[in-house]
């Protein structure tokens, strides 16, 4: 059973570019949550989907930000309009239930804007 | 309001010393607690959780954590430090009722020094 797959890892945009962060969870897991991390900080809740729904997403900010979870294919994070201030690690975690089950977490993307 | 507190920012101890990285917790009714660790440009990787029963957990790598309700603690706990245990460590908590949402402390530095 592979693990939740993220790709690609690093990521380099132009300011005014798109970004597209893809995550795959892992086998079994309808649940699927954002995180951001910026250098030496913690992790920022961003987003929780499940299959087709977006159930929160009160940490994502209101504007270029994006998230998908389709019934078929990957979680896409999508950030268009990148500016420098959107650079950090961006996480996809999954899990197969709500309640009182860990998280099992992506390597993550590293989106670097220049 | 639900918090996580980790108010060491960095813990340094010596190989084959013990080692503790303090957890403090607030949530509304029984609390899910888990502690992760992220190696360098790595995702974050589950050592261990605490949901019922047992106040002492036992988890990967030879790490445990004691639940305490009264001091509403978590701390992470290792009887032998190892060099590789270098790492950050994150304690996040799910109170009973929040479903899904994790709150995550900010983070701590261990270092192992040999």
């Amino acid at each position: 059973n592979a693990g939740v797959m993220q790709n690609p890892r690093h990521l380099v945009r132009r300011r005014g570019q798109e970004a597209r962060l893809r995550c795959s969870p892992m086998k079994g897991h309808s649940h699927v949550y954002w995180y951001r991390q910026l250098p030496e900080e913690g992790l920022k809740f961003m987003v929780y989907l499940q299959k087709e729904n977006i159930i929160d997403e009160s940490g994502m900010p209101k504007e270029r930000f994006s998230a998908e979870f389709p019934k078929e294919g990957p979680s896409i994070l999508r950030i268009q309009q990148v500016v420098r201030g959107d650079s950090a690690a961006y996480f996809c975690a999954s899990s197969p239930l709500a309640e009182g089950t860990e998280a099992f977490f992506g390597q993550g993307t590293r989106l670097t804007v220049v | 309001a639900q918090s996580v507190a980790q108010p060491e920012d960095q813990v340094n101890v010596a190989e084959g010393n013990p080692l503790t990285v303090k957890c403090t917790y607030s949530v509304s009714g029984n609390p899910y607690l888990f502690w992760y660790v992220q190696y360098p440009n790595r995702g974050l990787q589950f050592l261990l959780k605490y949901i019922t029963g047992d106040n002492l957990v036992k988890g990967s790598y030879g790490f445990e954590a004691e639940f305490n309700k009264s001091q509403t603690s978590f701390h992470l706990k290792k009887p032998s430090a190892l060099v590789s245990d270098s790492a950050l460590y994150f304690c996040a908590v799910r109170g009973y009722d929040s479903n899904y949402q994790l709150i995550w402390g900010a983070g701590t530095k261990l270092i192992i020094k040999p």
